[in-house]
Parts: structure tokens; sequence; C-alpha cells
């Protein structure tokens, strides 16, 4: 079955320092792969999506994510992160739901930003 | 217009009540999703709606009754809901119900029932 899973619950990082976001996937087939975020109380937002082609996919906001094959990753980075970062990141895999395909989100990672 | 829009944003509901909640796409999308969201976890689906059919229900509670009365419209019907359904709920969209499609997701609808 497909899933998705993001290793850390919560990461705590400095205003300027670099970002890595873990997300291991489980598909049968070439996955189709996105990271959300989502602030407080607010719906989600794209930030990246691989589909194929370049393993090393850029966003929106600085992030950037690679797409390991052999590792099953596609962890997402940025090199300095910024207060406004602070929220929780969805890492999700594109499945066949039957007549119509959906989303499978992982269980996110809460970022926090320390002055 | 890369907006998915939901109405209301708040909602509080006693347990005898009935609700809608609306969600609204102008991207000429033909999939609109219907997800539900508790908090520290990630969205859970409920219904998937596809060119006006309902294509996916998730065995979610008849309480929770879905509608979509034209390609840019979704509802959420809402009737004698328990304590344990307050959550967000999120209304999301795309292209088509293609793996290699993007989904945009409204700002929610956080419902209390009291």
């Amino acid at each position: 079955a497909q899933s998705v899973t993001q290793p850390d619950i919560h990461i705590t990082v400095s205003e300027g320092a670099s970002l890595e976001l873990r997300c291991n996937y489980s598909y049968g087939a070439t996955p189709y792969l996105f990271w959300y975020v989502q602030s407080p109380g607010q719906g989600l937002q794209l930030l990246l999506k691989y589909f194929s082609g370049d393993t090393l996919v850029q966003g929106i906001k600085g992030f950037e994510a690679e797409f390991k094959r052999s590792q099953s990753s596609f962890n997402l980075r940025k090199p300095s992160v910024h207060w406004s970062d602070a929220a929780e990141y969805f890492c999700a895999v594109g499945a066949y739901g039957g007549a119509t395909n959906k989303l499978i989100f992982g269980t996110g990672t809460l970022l926090a930003v320390q002055p | 217009d890369t907006e998915v829009t939901q109405t209301p944003k708040h909602l509080v509901m006693g347990m005898t009540n009935k609700k809608s909640l609306k969600c609204e796409q102008h991207m000429g999308h033909r999939a609109m999703y219907w997800y539900k969201q508790k908090a520290k976890k990630p969205p859970e689906l409920m219904f998937v709606y596809s060119y006006e059919k309902l294509s996916i229900n998730e065995s979610v509670p008849s309480r929770f009754s879905p509608e979509c009365p034209n390609s840019s419209l979704l509802n959420l019907h809402l009737h004698a809901l328990q304590p344990e359904d307050s959550a967000l709920y999120l209304c999301a969209s795309s292209q088509g119900g293609r793996l290699n499609t993007e989904a945009f997701f409204g700002q929610g609808t956080r419902l209390t029932v009291v």
C-alpha cells in the first residue's frame, strides 16, 4: 500500500540556519510527490512538486527538494530559514484511488524557528 | 485566479443543527475534494467528486452529505454531528483525477460542534 513517512514530528532551527525535512515514501510505480506548507489555522499551500525529469526541484519561498529513487526519499531543503517559515510541513504522494486519484499525506513536521 | 474559496471561515453548531459548508473554484478544475483535519494531524480525505460525480467516499458517516451542484461548487451538508466531528474542513480542487496534477486548497472552515 502507498504510504508516506515523515520521521521528524518537530524540528527547531535558528533563523538563518539551513533546514532539511525528511520524507520517505512507499509506492510501487513512479511516484508523484509534493510538499505542502500549512500555517496555523490555514489551508495548505503547495511548495513544490516532482513528476519526472530533473531530480532536484525548485519551489516557492526558496525551498528545494531532491528525489532519490534508491532511497525512496524526497527531502525538503532550504539554505537559510526565515522566522516566517515556522509552520507545519506535509509531504504527500499522488496515489491511485480507483475512479479518481488522491493524495496520501505524511504525518507532518512542525517547524519552529528560533531568533 | 488560483483560489479555492470556502465559507464560512468559522462555524459553531449544536448537535441537532443542520448546516452547510461551501466551496467554490473558478480554475476550471474538474475534481473537487473534501478533507477533514484534526489538530496536529494530516488532512484525511473524505470525498472526491470527479466531473460532478461522487467518485470516492472514504466510508464517511452519513451525517456528512456532499453535493456538487456544478463544476465550480462543492457543498458539505452537516446534520446531527457529534463533538468529535469538530475539526478544520478543507476543500481542494485539481484539474482532473490524474496523479500528476496538483491540488489547490482553500483556507478551510473551522467547525466546532457543541
